[in-house]
């Protein structure tokens, strides 16, 4: 399996433009992360999707910030309009949930977003 | 809301000597423990996890111990090398991982 794809892996944009980030997870897992990382908070969870299904996104920022997944195999997470704020790497995980306890997530190499 | 606290922020050893990562969690219903190494300008990767029914778990080098009375976590790394140098993060789960801040890890040969 080629792992949690990601692009893409670098985007420099302008403020105000929309951004659309995308992610494939890994064939047969069932749960879908967003993370946004940086120097000052760190890992944040924006917004998780179990069985395509927006479960908790109570991390996500504000309504400039929307994500979907319309198949097992695709999900993305859309900025409008995009702020210097922004910038950030934004990773996607996925993971197979099963039962009661929470499994490996596996992370794909994320995206550098850059908003000037 | 649910926390993971984790320290130190910074640790310097030298090759050959233990490291100690430490992390406390306040969701008294999390019950998946992985602890994540991310090199410079990579993806995070798990290193190790404990489950809430075991308290203590071990491969090679390094080892996780779990107190769940006081909702304490740690990750020990024996033998340190150079390799290890990079930025641990712990998280606490139950549905969703909550994460710590890291530690950045420094062992110098």
């Amino acid at each position: 399996d080629a792992g949690v794809i990601q692009s893409p892996r670098h985007e420099v944009t302008e403020m105000g433009q929309e951004v659309t980030l995308r992610c494939k997870p890994i064939s047969g897992h069932n749960s879908l992360f967003w993370y946004r990382q940086t120097m000052m908070r760190g890992l944040e969870l924006l917004i998780y999707f179990n069985n395509n299904v927006p479960i908790d996104d109570s991390g996500m920022p504000e309504d400039r910030f929307s994500a979907k997944m319309p198949n097992a195999s695709f999900s993305t997470l859309k900025i409008q309009p995009s702020e210097p704020r922004d910038s950030a790497v934004y990773f996607c995980a996925s993971s197979f949930r099963q039962g009661v306890f929470g499994n490996e997530q596996f992370f794909g190499p994320g995206t550098r977003l850059t908003v000037l | 809301g649910e926390n993971v606290e984790q320290h130190p922020s910074t640790l310097s050893v030298q090759e050959g000597d233990s490291a100690v990562i430490k992390c406390t969690y306040s969701d008294s219903a999390s019950n998946y423990f992985p602890w994540y190494k991310q090199e410079l300008g990579k993806r995070p990767q798990l290193i190790i996890d404990i489950r809430s029914n075991v308290g203590e778990k071990k491969d090679q080098r390094i080892a996780v111990t779990l107190n769940k009375t006081a909702k304490h976590f740690s990750l020990h790394i024996t033998e340190t090398q150079p390799e290890d140098s990079a930025v641990y993060f712990c998280a606490a789960s139950m549905n969703k991982l909550i994460f710590g801040a890291g530690t950045r890890l420094a062992v110098h040969p």
